[in-house]
């Protein structure tokens, strides 16, 4: 089975600070994970993927297969990173994604 | 940028009634899933289709539930009786797996109201 955990349902910083999402993995195989991020009234659009190790809009997330964890980090947060986040992980043959129950990251001027 | 298209966006329907929710993925796609998510809860999957017929589905796709591509550009999902608890916002998505990266993108939603 695979399953993803956001612990957190609300974070809450001040522009400037720096803000990590947490995300915690399990599943028996090699995972593949994605950040996805929805913007007030926007769809699901996909920020980061695992694979690729890349940082999008600032943001940074490293698959840690020790702790089992893909946590989002950016240095210094913005107002306009004010939404929803997602993790997902990819597991099985077909694609389909499992994901966390999301956080709502809230940025104050 | 090629998106991916659902209609309606708000879907207001009677227990037990049919509702046929559609979308249009990307051209060149695929892969085709189906996902939803009731209000507080996470995005739950329902069903992937590929090559013409379901290649996986969830606990919750039930016989009350099915999926068709009737022509070449259209994805429905059909409920056929709905219930109370089906009140929930439902994603359709496309991918392929042409690339190493392979990535999935969503449609706007569909939000579907029983009462």
């Amino acid at each position: 089975a695979q399953r993803v955990t956001q612990p957190e349902k609300l974070l809450s910083v001040f522009k400037g600070a720096p803000v990590e999402l947490k995300c915690n993995y399990s599943y028996s195989g090699s995972p593949e994970l994605f950040w996805y991020v929805q913007y007030s009234r926007q769809r699901l659009q996909l920020l980061l993927r695992h694979i690729s190790r890349e940082s999008i809009k600032g943001f940074t997330a490293d698959l840690n297969k020790g702790e089992t964890s893909f946590h989002l980090k950016k240095p210094f947060a913005q107002e306009e990173d004010s939404a929803m986040y997602y993790c997902a992980l990819r597991g099985g043959s077909n694609y389909k994604l499992t994901f966390g129950k999301g956080t709502l990251l809230t940025v104050n001027p | 940028e090629p998106e991916v298209t659902q209609t309606p966006s708000h879907q207001v329907t009677q227990m037990g009634q049919e509702v046929i929710l559609r979308c249009v993925p990307i051209s060149n796609h695929l892969y085709f899933y189906w996902y939803r998510q009731i209000l507080g809860q996470k995005v739950e999957f329902l069903v992937s289709f590929y090559n013409n017929e379901i290649s996986e589905k969830s606990e919750i796709f039930d016989d009350q539930f099915s999926v068709e591509r009737p022509d070449g550009s259209n994805f429905t999902l059909k409920i056929r009786s709905t219930k109370l608890e089906d009140s929930a916002m439902y994603f359709c998505a496309s991918g392929w797996a042409g690339t190493v990266t392979y990535e999935q993108y969503f449609g706007p939603g569909t939000r579907l109201t029983v009462t």
